[in-house]
């Protein structure tokens, strides 16, 4: 496709559920970004994958999140046993090369857990 | 001290103004900045990507960038009614943004 592409949009569960959340990158870009943004705050670096590699997950509060990209195209970012602070904007970035070259980002996945 | 700060604002102006919207940072090691401008409920769209210091414009958008004292701007000339959105900086390879600062264009 022609931008980077996210799904659900939208996604309410329960707390104590597991989720996954889908990041297609644009076509042919070598790095894959995920980041999550609270309501009036800049987005918050999760990971970052450079093809199948996860070059950085630092950013991963915990280890209930989980993220992949096997054949280094579409990434999963998994969340287990949710809780309610994990209610947010998920947002994927993919850029054309490293890590300083400009990221296009996706719409986005909003979680809710109740 | 995080490591980009914006001002949130918001900040309001009326059609045709010309908007300064700044950005600090205090990692001295970035080489390259983006801006990006956020409508609600949508990812952020990139704006301008530049490098080091001096200017870089892009029709109705500049960029500025001032290595000494770690501060970039975003100059947006004409503004209009659209350009209503949160603006966020960061720099690349930080992996880092700014809080944003919500710009309001009223007509």
């Amino acid at each position: 496709g022609a931008g980077v592409s996210q799904s659900p949009r939208y996604k309410v569960a329960k707390r104590g559920q597991d989720v996954a959340l889908r990041c297609d990158p644009i076509s042919g870009h070598v790095s894959l970004f995920w980041y999550q943004q609270a309501l009036g705050q800049g987005p918050e670096f999760l990971t970052y994958f450079q093809n199948e590699a996860q070059l950085d997950k630092s950013g991963l509060p915990s280890d209930r999140f989980f993220a992949e990209r096997p054949e280094g195209s579409v990434s999963t970012l998994k969340i287990q046993r949710t809780q309610q602070e994990d209610s947010a904007v998920y947002l994927c970035a993919s850029s054309l090369g490293g890590s300083d070259q400009p990221q296009h980002f996706g719409d986005g996945t909003r979680l809710s857990i109740l | 001290q995080k490591e980009v700060e914006q001002d949130p604002g918001p900040l309001s102006v009326p059609e045709g103004a010309i908007v300064s919207l700044n950005c600090t940072y205090s990692n001295s090691a970035f080489q390259y900045f983006m801006w990006y401008r956020q409508y609600s409920r949508k990812g952020p769209e990139l704006l301008m990507y530049t490098y080091s210091s001096g200017n870089k414009e892009d029709g109705r958008f500049t960029a500025q960038v001032d290595k000494s004292s770690k501060y970039i701007s975003l100059f947006i000339r004409d503004s209009q009614p659209s350009d209503s959105a949160t603006y966020l900086c960061g720099p690349a390879g930080g992996l880092v943004f700014g809080a944003g600062t919500i710009l309001r264009v009223k007509s």
